[in-house]
This record gives structure tokens, C-alpha cells and sequence, in this order.
């Protein structure tokens, strides 16, 4: 069974912090994704790595495929309160076109 | 506007009374599923569909059925609800599934089965 190990599980800093989050598994896959989702709502995708060692940011989010092409990190710098919501990390194992596999999710809340 | 719409948003049942969960998108996408959330266990795929009257197994597929008789539907069927299966659902659709692609998601469907 191939399974996505996110950490920390939950997170709670003061605005203008900076965090890391982890997704780490001992599997290769093809690609990886980023989702936030807030309370009432479904996941919204916010990136896509592809290549291993490859970098994205996204405003004060920075996205980073391992260069195994098995773990990723997500790096925010100063944090919002608008930033806060639910992380997930969703693989494509390289074996499949129809399954992502994803990670439980982090739990991050931004405290003004 | 592109979206993904599930009925109803918020449901509470008795055990054994069968129930459907509608899930419509408007983008033509060939691929969809239905995921259930559950705290600390993230999303677990229980059906997806690649096309029209092609559908398989997830990762928790028992006490659900599905159907894809048109490619912009993908009803979610519960015959006879347990108390396990209290959830949230979500329906998403994509594209076929592929190194670059996203999937969107409905806003989620919270059920209470008593």
C-alpha cells in the first residue's frame, strides 16, 4: 500500500510567521499535488510538481518535489490569516492513470 | 461558470433508508469519483468513473454504488446506510487523469446516518 505521510498534522502560529509542511513517502510517483481547502468547501488545487528537485512559487508559497520524486515540502513566508485552512498533498503513483494517492492533510491556523 | 454541484449539501438519515447523493459537472470531463473525508484520515476514494458506463472500485467501495449513464453525472447510492458511514463526501471531476491535470471538486455533502 503506498500512503502520503503529511506533517505536522496540525499547525498554529501567529501572522507574519513562517512554516513548513512535509509530505513524505517511501514510493516514486509521476506527479504531486498541493490542495487548500477552508471549512465548508472542497479541496481548490493550488500547485502541480512534475519534475524531481523542481521549485514553484505561488505569491508567499513555496512548492518543492523532492528529487527522488518521492516527498515534497510546502514553505509559506509570512503568514496570513488568509492562509489558513486544510493542506493536502495528492500523489500519481507512477503505475497509474486513475488514483491519486492522498495525504491526511494538515491543519493550519494563522492567528492575527 | 465551471463547477462540480452535489445535492443535497447536508443530509441526515435513519439506518437502513436508501438514499442518492447527485453529483453534476458542466466542463465535459470524462473523469470523475467520489472521495469521503473523515478526520485524520484525509480523502479515500470510493468509486471512480473513466467515461460514460465505465466505472471501478476505490479504496472503500463497500456499501456504495455508482452509476455513469451520462458524462456530466455520478450519482453516489447508499441502499442501506449505516452509522459508519457518517461522512463527508465529495464528488470531483477532471480530465483523464495525468502528470498535469486538476481536479475539481463539489463543495461536499455532510451525512449523518442515525
Amino acid at each position: 500500500t503506498q500512503l502520503l505521510e503529511q506533517s505536522p498534522q496540525f499547525l498554529s502560529i501567529q501572522e507574519g510567521e513562517n512554516l513548513t509542511v512535509y509530505c513524505n513517502s517511501s514510493s516514486v510517483f509521476s506527479s504531486l499535488q498541493w490542495y487548500r481547502q477552508e471549512p465548508g468547501e472542497g479541496p481548490v488545487l493550488l500547485v502541480t510538481v512534475v519534475t524531481g528537485g523542481e521549485v514553484k512559487k505561488l505569491k508567499r508559497l513555496t512548492f518543492q518535489f523532492g528529487d527522488a520524486r518521492k516527498d515534497s515540502s510546502l514553505h509559506i513566508t509570512a503568514a496570513q490569516t488568509g492562509d489558513t485552512g486544510l493542506y493536502l498533498c495528492a500523489a500519481l503513483p507512477i503505475d497509474s492513470n486513475y488514483q491519486l494517492i492522498w495525504g491526511a492533510g494538515t491543519k493550519l491556523i494563522i492567528k492575527p | 461558470e465551471a463547477q462540480v454541484t452535489q445535492n443535497p449539501r447536508y443530509l441526515i438519515t435513519v439506518t437502513g433508508k436508501k438514499l442518492t447523493v447527485t453529483c453534476s459537472q458542466n466542463m465535459n470531463h470524462e473523469y470523475m469519483s467520489w472521495y469521503r473525508q473523515d478526520p485524520g484520515l484525509g480523502l479515500r476514494q470510493i468509486y471512480y468513473s473513466m467515461n460514460v458506463e465505465v466505472t471501478d472500485k476505490g479504496d472503500v467501495p463497500e456499501g456504495y454504488k455508482v452509476s455513469r449513464k451520462e458524462k456530466r453525472n455520478f450519482p453516489l447510492i447508499l441502499e442501506s446506510p449505516s452509522p459508519n458511514q457518517t461522512s463527508l463526501y465529495f464528488c470531483a471531476s477532471s480530465t483523464p487523469l495525468g502528470t498535469i491535470n486538476t481536479q475539481y471538486f463539489g463543495p461536499g455533502t455532510r451525512l449523518t446516518v442515525l
